[in-house]
């Protein structure tokens, strides 16, 4: 049961354009969501976090929006760059009870920016 | 060094053999995670260390792998009698909180497992 869904395995942008990326999740108690971005033979380079408390969190280019009501995640860049063609994956963790803070992951959309 | 590390970066098995996967986190850092990620997959859990104890091995899919933590620095993998379906990348990630903290974990370059 995938408990994180990333349902576009790639998505093509024009440079200069806006990316999104969109992520949704099952799981109610999931708190802690993360996007994470990966060049081949690289591992998982952090991007951007949200807490469930919010609905918004800005860094730069990047903005990651959540509506917890939807269970639903969006990352947007602007403006895209070449430089962020690599595969960007959704991630959530549930820190409740003393459980671990391990992350959930989905499966990853390759974002291709065209020059 | 500034980040995660693990080694080897690419190791080729055998059916049969055991293998041992190294991972260095960033100095400091109290939690340390392992992940699997199978090709066109996301990472999946295998699992956690605060220190050097072991709270979370729920992830770990038989009992032939094994990791351990010893002094609450590096960590060690290690998958017995390794099998085709373990082929896989093996990631590490550490974090700098405990256990009842959000906070970011930051990943190594992985170690890509192919079983023969």
């Amino acid at each position: 049961d995938q408990q994180v869904k990333q349902n576009s395995p790639s998505l093509s942008v024009q440079e200069g354009r806006i990316s999104i990326l969109n992520c949704d999740y099952t799981n109610s108690m999931f708190d802690y969501f993360l996007w994470y971005k990966k060049y081949p033979a690289e591992g998982p380079t952090f991007l951007i976090s949200i807490s469930s408390i919010k609905d918004k969190n800005e860094d730069g280019r990047f903005t990651v929006f959540l509506n917890k009501s939807a269970k639903h995640l969006s990352l947007h860049i602007v403006p895209s760059q070449p430089g962020d063609s690599a595969v960007y994956f959704c991630a959530a963790s549930a820190l409740h009870g003393g459980a671990t803070n391990k992350l959930i992951f989905g499966t990853g959309t390759l974002l291709a920016v065209q020059p | 060094g500034a980040g995660v590390s693990q080694s080897p970066r690419y190791k080729v098995a055998k059916r049969g053999q055991d293998v041992a996967l190294r991972c260095d986190p960033i100095s400091g850092h109290v939690s340390l995670f392992w992940y699997q990620q199978a090709l066109g997959q996301g990472p999946e859990f295998l699992t956690y260390f605060q220190n050097e104890a072991q709270l979370d091995k729920s992830g770990l899919p038989s009992d032939r792998f094994f990791a351990e933590r010893p002094e609450g620095s590096v960590s060690t993998l290690k998958i017995q009698r390794t099998q085709q379906e373990d082929s896989a990348v093996y990631l590490c990630a550490s974090s700098l909180a405990g256990l009842a903290d959000k906070d970011t974990q930051y990943f190594g370059p992985g170690t890509r497992l192919t079983v023969l």
